[in-house]
């Protein structure tokens, strides 16, 4: 079965600081997702990711997917407040069956 | 466009009981997904399924759990005789499935949030 990695699964940090969740995932496949959830809502689409070397920036987030390396990344540059969340990767596999990481629970402090 | 919905949002009940969810896709989307997720943890795949038809149910429990997607109405997630175990959020999510297509992004509803006593 296909497993997906997330880390950290916490991350505190302030205000306009840069950090990377990473997500590790142990089967090939050529499509990665991101998404946000608040507590106690679903989840928001945040980037698709297709093919290997794939960026895409929105924001204050940059996501970008190495399928060699069967590894994605999410940047955060100057962090805000409102950005607090849990992000979760999702990695496409068999065509729609989509694997979760456990999320990472960020908290950005004033 | 209407996003995915999902009723009831939150549902209780007792030990023993069914407890019912239903999941009306994007207009224009035919194919629909369960997942569960219990606390601090993330989204586990349950079922995938076509009009009328199961496609993938490997993530689903052997027993008490089924899930239909009838010709004509929502889908349907079923929880006979349910048990503390089983108190998750329950989310469901559709695609317009094109795997051929360069795009397979599943859109997520609101969840129910299922809470046995």
């Amino acid at each position: 079965e296909l497993k997906v990695e997330q880390n950290p699964l916490f991350l505190s940090m302030q205000e306009g600081k840069n950090y990377t969740i990473y997500c590790n995932y142990s089967t090939t496949s050529d499509r990665l997702y991101w998404y946000r959830q608040d507590p106690g809502k679903s989840l928001e689409s945040l980037f698709v990711l297709l093919s290997n070397g794939a960026v895409k920036q929105e924001g204050r987030l940059m996501a970008s997917l190495d399928t060699k390396a069967r590894l994605s990344t999410l940047h955060i540059t100057a962090a805000v407040h409102d950005l607090s969340a849990t992000y979760f990767c999702a990695v496409g596999y068999n065509f729609n069956k989509f694997y979760f990481g456990s999320g990472t629970k960020l908290n950005v402090k004033p | 466009n209407a996003g995915v919905m999902q009723n009831p949002r939150h549902l209780v009940r007792r030990r023993g009981q069914e407890a019912r969810l239903r999941c009306s896709p994007m207009k224009g989307h035919s194919h629909v997904y369960w997942y569960r997720q219990l606390p601090e943890e993330g989204l586990k795949f349950m079922v995938y399924l076509q009009k009328e038809n199961i496609i993938d149910e490997s993530g689903m429990p052997k027993e008490r759990f089924s899930a239909e997607f009838p010709k004509e109405g929502p889908s349907i997630l079923r929880i006979q005789q349910v048990v503390r175990g089983d108190s998750a959020a329950y989310f469901c999510a559709s695609s317009i499935n094109d795997w051929t297509g360069p795009y397979n992004e599943q859109f997520f509803g609101p969840g129910t949030r299922l809470t046995v006593l």
